[in-house]
């Protein structure tokens, strides 16, 4: 079945980065559309941005325009996203989703999620 | 960026009540609205999109409505595996939103 399992929780400083992984499995991967969504405590659903599978051809939100680089390793079906200059307002759980739908039918609904990955920032 | 305003943000309803789920968006999204059931200690899954389609599996007791900037999640008769938080999520133009979400508990 179709799998995202992302890497474990993270502790930073400010200022500092973080990388998070995605590992997929279980479909084409190169047919579907990868998305990193966040939820910090208390707060809703925010979108960070999407990324292709073939070209790795990124669209961010403007939120996070300058601080974070989306890519993907085609060889382990694995997607990144770092995020830089940390501030205690990046505390939350980060998602992966895939595109429920593949590439060129429809886009920007998203399932499966991974299962997140928590980013504390704290001095 | 589009705003999405779920109502309620809170419910309480009793099994076998009928629940309508509001969703307001702040411009037109056409029909580029999904929804996604949340239970504690899991992700969102995905339920409807493109406004009123559901996805294979999803019971039949759910249905969305809808277009342009108001829209409605239902549900028809509700079940003890449905008291989850419901989320409304808006993919007609970058940055994709979500509503505030709406919190479904047992009276």
């Amino acid at each position: 079945q179709v799998q995202l399992v992302q890497s474990g929780a993270e502790v930073k400083k400010p200022g500092a980065s973080v990388n998070i992984s995605c590992k997929t499995s279980g479909y084409d991967f190169t047919s579907y559309y990868i998305h990193w969504v966040r939820q910090a405590p208390g707060q809703g659903l925010e979108w960070m941005g999407r990324i292709s599978p073939g070209g790795g051809f990124t669209t961010y939100a403007q939120n996070f325009q300058g601080r974070i680089t989306m890519t993907r390793d085609t060889s382990t079906s694995t997607f990144y996203m770092e995020l830089t200059s940390l501030r205690s307002e990046d505390t939350a759980i980060y998602y992966c989703a895939r595109d429920y739908r593949p590439i060129g039918v429809a886009y920007n609904y998203l399932d499966p999620w991974g299962q997140g990955t928590l980013v504390t920032v704290s001095s | 960026d589009i705003q999405l305003t779920q109502s309620p943000s809170f419910l309480s309803a009793s099994v076998g009540d009928r629940v309508t789920i509001t969703c307001r968006a702040s411009q037109t999204i056409n029909s580029d609205l999904a929804w996604y059931q949340r239970k504690p200690g899991e992700t969102p899954k995905l339920l409807i999109y493109a406004a009123s389609t559901l996805l294979t599996g999803v019971p039949s007791r759910f249905s969305g409505s809808g277009s342009g900037t108001e829209f409605t999640l239902t549900i028809g008769s509700l079940q003890p595996e449905d008291f989850a938080t419901y989320y409304c999520q808006q993919y007609n133009s970058y940055p994709l939103t979500f509503g505030g979400g709406t919190r479904v508990e047992i009276k």
